[in-house]
């Protein structure tokens, strides 16, 4: 059973540019979180969605940043207009319905931004 | 008021001795649970171990064990005999009732000496 994928692994964008991050949450999985870890930092949640709707965005930047987790095909975290400060690892997360406890991660996408 | 504190930042250990890794909470909720994951050099985030609030009795997961104390809102994560691999980074996480997103400390980075 493969277990959370996350592509690219490795981002480089020039400021200004646009970063899409994609997750395919593990088979059976039909919840989808991102976390976000700056450099010496423990993760922080930006998003929780299910197929087709943003569960909780508490945690997403006001502008810039949006996610999706469409019926078909994989999650994707998009990030408009980098700056430098995106740069970090983005985590996503899956877990199943009715096994919410446990949240197994990707390998994450390291981002970085020149 | 942080939610998650992990008060080492980094701790050694001799090859095969036990080590203890401190995590300490704050909720008001009730109903919550308690994660520890693992981080390697490599970058990815392995779940170790869960404590449901709930949870009478202290998780294990082979050499993996959660020191839950409830009243003093600690649950240390306990690694016995070491091995050079457990060398990484160690994160608490609490995923307070009523949320699905995780809280994370800011991680002990254990190192396994020979």
């Amino acid at each position: 059973n493969a277990g959370v994928m996350q592509n690219p692994r490795h981002l480089v964008r020039r400021r200004g540019q646009e970063a899409r991050l994609r997750c395919s949450p593990m088979k059976g999985h039909s919840h989808v979180y991102w976390y976000r870890q700056l450099p010496e930092e423990g993760l922080k949640f930006m998003v929780y969605l299910q197929k087709e709707n943003i569960i909780d965005e508490s945690g997403m930047p006001k502008e810039r940043f949006s996610a999706e987790f469409p019926k078909e095909g994989p999650s994707i975290l998009r990030i408009q207009q980098v700056v430098r400060g995106d740069s970090a690892a983005y985590f996503c997360a899956s877990s199943a319905a009715g096994e919410l406890e446990t949240q197994y991660f990707g390998p994450g996408t390291r981002l970085l931004v020149l | 008021a942080q939610k998650i504190t992990q008060t080492q930042p980094g701790m050694f250990v001799q090859e095969k001795e036990a080590v203890t890794l401190d995590c300490t909470y704050d909720t008001s909720d009730q109903s919550y649970g308690l994660f520890w994951y693992k981080q390697p050099s490599s970058g990815e985030m392995i779940f170790l171990i869960y404590q449901g609030s709930y949870d009478e009795q202290n998780a294990t997961e082979g050499r993996y064990s959660l020191n839950f104390q409830k009243a003093r809102k600690s649950a240390n994560l306990v690694i016995s005999a070491s091995q050079l691999g457990d060398s990484a980074m160690y994160f608490c996480a609490m995923r307070e009732g009523g949320s699905e997103k995780l809280v994370f400390g800011k991680g002990t980075k254990l190192t396994v000496n020979p």
